[in-house]
C-alpha cells in the first residue's frame, strides 16, 4: 500500500541550530514533492516545491532535498527561531492534479 | 483580502443534524479542493473541482457528504445526518491550473464538532 511517513514524534531543537525533518514514502513515484507549514487552528501554508529531477531547492533559511532512489525528502531550517515552531507537512504528487499529505512533524524551537 | 476564505470558522451541531460549509477560493483559481483533517493527522483529500465540474471524490466521502461548485466560483460542502465521527477540521484549498506545479492555497478551515 502507499504510505508517507514523517517523524511522528515532536522535534525539539535549540534556537540557532539547524532543524532537519524527514519525509519517507513507499510505492509512489511522485513528479514533485511539497512542504507546507501549519500553525494550530489554521490551514497549511505552502513553503517549497521540489521536482523529481531536482536534488535540492533553497529559499532563504529553508532547504529541501529530494532523493527518488531512497524515496526520501529532507527539510532543513537553518538558524532556527522560536517563530519557526509549527507542524510541517510533506505532500506528494499522486497524479491527476492531486497531492497526498503526510501526518506532519511538530517542530518546537526552544529559546 | 485575496486569500481563500471559509465560513463558518466553527460549527457545533447535534448528531443527526445537517450542516453546510462555504468556501470562497482565490478569484482566478479554477481548481478547488476539500480536505478533512483530524488531530495529529495530515489533511485527507475529499473531493475536487475543476471550474464547476466535480472531477473526483474520495471513498472517504460517504453518501451523506455532497459538494457543489455552481458557476465555478464558491463551493459548498454539506454533511447530512451528522455523526460524531464527522468531527474534524474541514479545509478548502484552491489552485491555478498549471501543467505540473500544484501549489494549493488553503483557507483557515471550518472546525466541526458533533455532539
Amino acid at each position: 500500500s502507499q504510505k508517507i511517513e514523517q517523524n511522528s514524534e515532536a522535534l525539539n531543537i535549540q534556537e540557532g541550530k539547524t532543524a532537519t525533518l524527514t519525509c519517507n514514502y513507499t510505492n509512489y513515484s511522485p513528479a514533485y514533492l511539497q512542504w507546507y507549514r501549519q500553525d494550530p487552528g489554521r490551514g497549511p501554508v505552502f513553503l517549497l516545491l521540489i521536482r523529481e529531477n531536482e536534488k535540492e531547492k533553497r529559499k532563504e533559511r529553508l532547504k529541501v532535498t529530494f532523493d527518488t532512489t531512497l524515496k526520501q525528502s529532507l527539510f532543513h531550517i537553518t538558524a532556527s527561531q522560536p517563530a519557526d515552531s509549527a507542524t510541517y507537512l510533506c505532500a506528494l504528487d499522486v497524479g491527476y492534479q492531486k497531492v497526498t499529505f503526510g501526518t506532519g512533524t511538530k517542530l518546537q524551537v526552544i529559546p | 483580502d485575496t486569500g481563500v476564505s471559509q465560513d463558518p470558522r466553527h460549527k457545533i451541531t447535534k448528531r443527526g443534524q445537517n450542516v453546510t460549509f462555504r468556501c470562497d477560493p482565490i478569484s482566478e483559481h479554477n481548481r478547488l479542493y476539500w480536505y478533512r483533517q483530524t488531530l495529529g493527522q495530515g489533511p485527507e483529500f475529499l473531493t475536487y473541482f475543476q471550474n464547476e465540474a466535480q472531477l473526483e471524490k474520495s471513498r472517504l466521502l460517504s453518501d451523506r457528504f455532497s459538494a457543489e461548485r455552481p458557476k465555478g466560483s464558491f463551493s459548498t460542502l454539506e454533511i447530512q445526518r451528522t455523526e460524531q465521527g464527522d468531527s474534524a477540521m474541514y479545509l478548502c484549498a484552491s489552485s491555478l491550473d498549471r501543467s505540473i506545479q500544484e501549489t494549493q492555497y488553503f483557507g483557515p478551515g471550518t472546525r466541526l464538532l458533533v455532539l
